[in-house]
């Protein structure tokens, strides 16, 4: 079975900018998250969905969005990128939302450089 | 708020050694933790979950135990290997069946010396 994709792997964008990341679960999964990864803040929750509706967003502005289609697949957007956003963004794949026995699945990331 | 503390944040070792990684977390109203590990520059990989009714978890040479009650999760490493050398990083998921919702420690990094 295929594991959690990520595409593209490396962008650079500059200031200003909008990007778009996409993200396609494990076959079966319907559960979608999405991760920030710095240096400094380590990692940070910033939104999941399932069976398309967003049910959980972190603490991140509203420059930050994305949106989960009928197949599962997850795509998240910045727009007016900032030096800031520079990060490896990270997607978790999941079974369903809840259950204590809910493995998560991490893709190998997208590396967002913002010059 | 849920804050994950581990310790050490670093740790040396000569292959062979049995090791201990250990996680601390405040809110013990969890769903369950996973162990994930990272190498540079790459995705986190699962390593075990552990529910909240278990205490213990094994695959291999790895063990993770849970202590819910006092906030504590460990994962021991049995027989290191070079290959062992990576980014160590516990993620309890908070209560409740709405979210799947992880919180993550700052990590151990882990170096086996051949």
């Amino acid at each position: 079975k295929a594991g959690v994709t990520q595409t593209p792997r490396y962008l650079i964008k500059t200031r200003g900018q909008q990007v778009t990341l996409s993200c396609s679960p494990i076959s079966g999964h319907r559960s979608v998250s999405w991760y920030q990864q710095t240096p400094g803040q380590g990692l940070q929750f910033l939104f999941e969905y399932f069976s398309e509706t967003q049910r959980n967003k972190g603490n991140f502005p509203g420059r930050f969005s994305g949106r989960q289609f009928s197949n599962s697949r997850s795509e998240m957007n910045v727009s007016t990128l900032e030096l800031g956003d520079s990060a490896l963004y990270l997607c978790a794949s999941s079974l369903r939302q809840g259950a204590t026995n809910n493995e998560q699945f991490f893709g190998p990331g997208t590396r967002l450089t913002v010059l | 708020k849920q804050e994950v503390t581990q310790i050490p944040a670093a740790l040396s070792v000569p292959e062979g050694e049995n090791l201990v990684l250990n996680c601390s977390f405040t809110d013990s109203a969890i769903y369950n933790l996973q162990w994930f590990r990272q190498d540079p520059g790459k995705g986190l990989t699962s390593l075990l979950l552990i529910q909240s009714s278990q205490r213990e978890q094994t695959s291999g040479r790895l063990n993770a135990s849970l202590d819910k009650s006092s906030g504590r999760s460990t994962l021991y490493i049995a027989a290191s290997q070079p290959g062992d050398s990576a980014t160590y990083l516990c993620a309890p998921r908070q209560g409740g069946g709405a979210t799947n919702k992880l919180i993550f420690g700052t990590g151990t990094l882990l170096a086996v010396q051949p």
